[in-house]
C-alpha cells in the first residue's frame, strides 16, 4: 500500500515535494521499483521518474524534467519522496507514487491515492 | 513511443462485447504492454500486463492481445462497474509512455 502526503498549493518558481510512505513492502526490496506519475487534462499520464535498490541506488527520470527533478529513498521510514523545483503553471497535475516489478518490467502494479498539486500565486 | 487509443468514446449496454485499440508509433519490444482502468478520482488499477496476462484481481471478462504495434483490450460481456477510462502504457523502451484513453460509458 502507498500513503501519499504532501502540499496541494504550490507557487511558481518554488519546488513541489511530495511524500510516498510504503506499507506491506521495503523500501530496499531488489525486486522493486518505486516511481513518479502524473496526471494533467493536457499532458495525460505521464512518467516522471523512478529509483530502486539493486545493491544500491539508482534512479533515472524523464527528459521532460530532468534537472528540476529528484526522487530519494529514505529506509528509516520507509518511503520515497519527490522534490521538483522551479515549478510553473504547467506543472499542475495530479501527482502519484506507484510501484512495478522493476528493471525491464516497468507496468505499475500499485498506485498511491493521488495528490492534486496546484502551481498558482 | 507514441501510443493512439481508440475509439475515444463508446457508450454501450450491460452484457455487451467491446473491443478497445491502442497502437504504437514503433513496435513495443517483448510485448512490454499494459493496460489500466481509471474510475473518477481515483488511481489507474493495473488489468493487463505483459499485452495479455491478466493481473491478480482482474475478472476473466478483460482479455489482451496482440503485439508489434497493434493491441486490444477485449471486455467480452460488460458489467454497469466497468464504467470508467482504460489506458495502455507501454514499457519496451527506455521512456515509459501512456495512450491518451478510451472512455467506455454503460447505457
Amino acid at each position: 500500500q502507498l500513503q501519499q502526503s504532501g502540499p496541494g498549493l504550490v507557487k511558481p518558481s518554488q519546488t513541489l515535494s511530495l511524500t510516498c510512505v510504503i506499507s506491506g513492502d521495503s523500501v530496499s526490496s531488489t525486486s522493486v521499483d518505486w516511481s513518479w506519475i502524473r496526471q494533467s487534462p493536457t499532458r495525460g499520464l505521464e512518467w516522471l521518474g523512478r529509483t530502486y535498490y539493486r545493491s544500491k541506488w539508482f534512479t533515472d527520470s524523464a527528459v521532460s524534467v530532468r534537472g528540476r527533478i529528484s526522487i530519494n529513498a529514505d529506509t528509516s521510514k520507509n518511503q520515497v519522496s519527490l522534490l521538483l523545483k522551479s515549478v510553473t503553471p504547467e506543472d499542475t497535475a495530479v501527482y502519484y507514487c506507484a510501484s512495478g516489478p522493476g528493471d525491464n518490467v516497468r507496468y505499475f502494479r500499485h498506485w498511491g491515492q493521488g495528490t492534486l498539486v496546484t502551481v498558482s500565486s | 513511443i507514441v501510443l493512439t487509443q481508440s475509439p475515444g468514446t463508446l457508450s454501450l449496454s450491460p452484457g455487451e462485447r467491446v473491443t478497445l485499440s491502442c497502437r504504437a508509433s514503433q513496435s513495443v519490444s517483448s510485448s512490454y504492454l499494459a493496460w489500466y482502468q481509471q474510475k473518477p478520482g481515483l488511481a489507474p488499477r493495473l488489468l493487463i500486463y505483459g499485452a495479455s496476462s491478466r493481473a491478480a484481481d482482474t475478472p476473466d471478462r478483460f482479455s489482451g492481445r496482440g503485439a508489434g504495434t497493434d493491441f486490444t483490450l477485449t471486455i467480452s460481456r460488460l458489467e454497469p462497474e466497468d464504467s470508467a477510462v482504460y489506458y495502455c502504457q507501454q514499457y519496451g523502451s527506455v521512456l515509459v509512455t501512456f495512450g491518451g484513453g478510451s472512455k467506455v460509458e454503460i447505457k
